[in-house]
């Protein structure tokens, strides 16, 4: 079973920082899908990143994929209130999620 | 339908009892999951579906979770002898190719008092 591990577990930070995120396997990533979840809903598909190296942005969302594909980093320019929830990043056919960060931007 | 829904929405059930948690996925989705998520926790997997059948049982907790789906749609999570331990939210989520991602439905709140 592949161990993802998120950190930091708990963030919170003014309206206006920036941030990251990170998410770490035991072994290698085939390709690694990252999701918000806010509160009371299901996660939501945010990426999905699938070459080693690989740099995916969405908005003010910046994901990256390590080069050996066993990491990856969601960074978040200027964030918002509206981007408090719970991120979790999942191997995208191995069902199993990470521990997930959740986030709270104070306004 | 639109979207994977889910019922009940919230469910209150005393110690021992047995509750039923039901799916209904996108429509033509094949793969259908179950997790399980402690507040403020991470997802914790149950069980796949492909099709009608469960290739991938091994995150059930015990033998009192059980689940089936029929007709390659609908699925019903069973919780038999219900303890305080089993309160979380239940999120099912359906796909039509994992590398698609997984789209989830809203939950089930399950208290077990």
């Amino acid at each position: 079973t592949q161990l993802l591990e998120q950190s930091p577990q708990f963030l919170s930070i003014q309206e206006g920082e920036n941030l990251t995120v990170y998410c770490n396997s035991s072994s290698v990533f085939s390709s690694l899908q990252w999701y918000r979840q806010e509160p009371g809903e299901g996660p939501v598909l945010l990426v999905t990143v699938v070459t080693g190296g690989e740099v995916k942005k969405l908005k003010r969302l910046t994901f990256q994929f390590g080069d050996a594909r066993k990491d990856s980093s969601l960074h978040i320019t200027a964030a918002q209130p509206g981007d408090t929830g719970l991120y979790l990043c999942a191997e995208k056919s191995e069902f199993y999620f990470g521990t997930g960060t959740s986030l709270t931007v104070i306004p | 339908g639109a979207g994977v829904s889910q019922s009940p929405s919230n469910k209150v059930t005393e110690k021992g009892k047995d509750v039923e948690l039901r799916c209904d996925p996108i429509s033509g989705h094949t793969a259908l999951y179950w997790y399980r998520q402690s507040l403020g926790q991470g997802l914790e997997f149950l069980i796949y579906f492909q099709g009608n059948s469960a290739p991938d049982k091994s995150g059930l907790p015990s033998d009192r979770f059980s689940a089936e789906r029929t007709g390659g749609s609908v699925s019903t999570l069973t919780i038999q002898r219900t303890q305080q331990e089993d309160s979380a939210v239940y999120l099912c989520a359906s796909s039509l190719d994992p590398a698609y991602g997984y789209t989830f439905g809203s939950g089930t709140r399950l208290t077990v008092v």
